[in-house]
């Protein structure tokens, strides 16, 4: 089936600096989101991208979608403590009668 | 209500034990969808319904998953003869007419 491959896994930065984290896909997709997940919640969406090329953005998060149709990134800029949770891509096959495919997260830790 | 909302919270059962999950959708929205997310992973399709109809069912891992919407609105997910390697957490989503969709909190199930 289709694989999404996020990266990084995992990222510890410090209060104010800026996070990047990206998305790619074996296949195109004509939809990308962007998930937040915190402990014991479901995903919360942050961020849709439906056109190649978009970039949106969502107060200090920024997205977009890449050109090849093949990848996704998210960036958080000057980042706080709330920011901590596992952050998701999602996206959705040009076909789209198959279902949302997800990434396996990014983790990110924000030390004060 | 305002958001998806999903029954029960945490589930312990037994080996062999049947379990049923409860998913109340966002009232209107037309689609519902039910992922199971392991430990450590994003969250990956189980089924799909749109009204009453189950249109996607390609993600269950086994005979022992069904899930129904009899009447097009709240849908159970049954797990039959429960084994350890069914312990995940369980999101329900549902959307309206765009690719975005809107999950609930999850039913945390751990077979012992």
């Amino acid at each position: 089936g289709q694989q999404l491959n996020q990266s990084p896994q995992s990222m510890f930065i410090q209060e104010g600096e800026d996070v990047s984290m990206n998305c790619t896909s074996s296949s195109i997709f004509n939809t990308w989101l962007w998930y937040k997940q915190d402990p014991g919640e479901g995903p919360v969406l942050l961020i849709a991208l439906y056109k190649a090329g978009e970039l949106t953005s969502n107060g200090r998060l920024t997205a977009q979608f890449g050109i090849t149709r093949k990848d996704s990134f998210l960036n958080i800029s000057a980042s706080i403590p709330s920011d901590v949770g596992i952050y998701f891509c999602a996206g959705l096959s040009l076909s789209g009668n198959t279902p949302l495919v997800f990434g396996k997260g990014t983790r990110l830790s924000v030390i004060a | 209500g305002a958001g998806v909302s999903q029954s029960p919270r945490y589930k312990v059962a037994k080996r062999g034990q049947d379990v049923a999950l409860r998913c109340d959708p966002i009232s209107g929205h037309v689609s519902l969808f039910w992922y199971q997310q392991a430990l450590g992973q994003g969250p990956e399709f189980l089924t799909y319904f749109q009204n009453e109809a189950q249109l996607d069912k390609s993600g269950l891992p086994s005979d022992r998953f069904f899930a129904e919407r009899p009447e097009g609105s709240v849908s159970t997910l049954k797990i039959q003869r429960t084994q350890q390697e069914d312990s995940a957490v369980y999101l329900c989503a549902s959307r309206d007419r765009g690719p975005p969709l809107h999950f609930g909190n999850g039913t945390r199930l751990t077979v012992t």
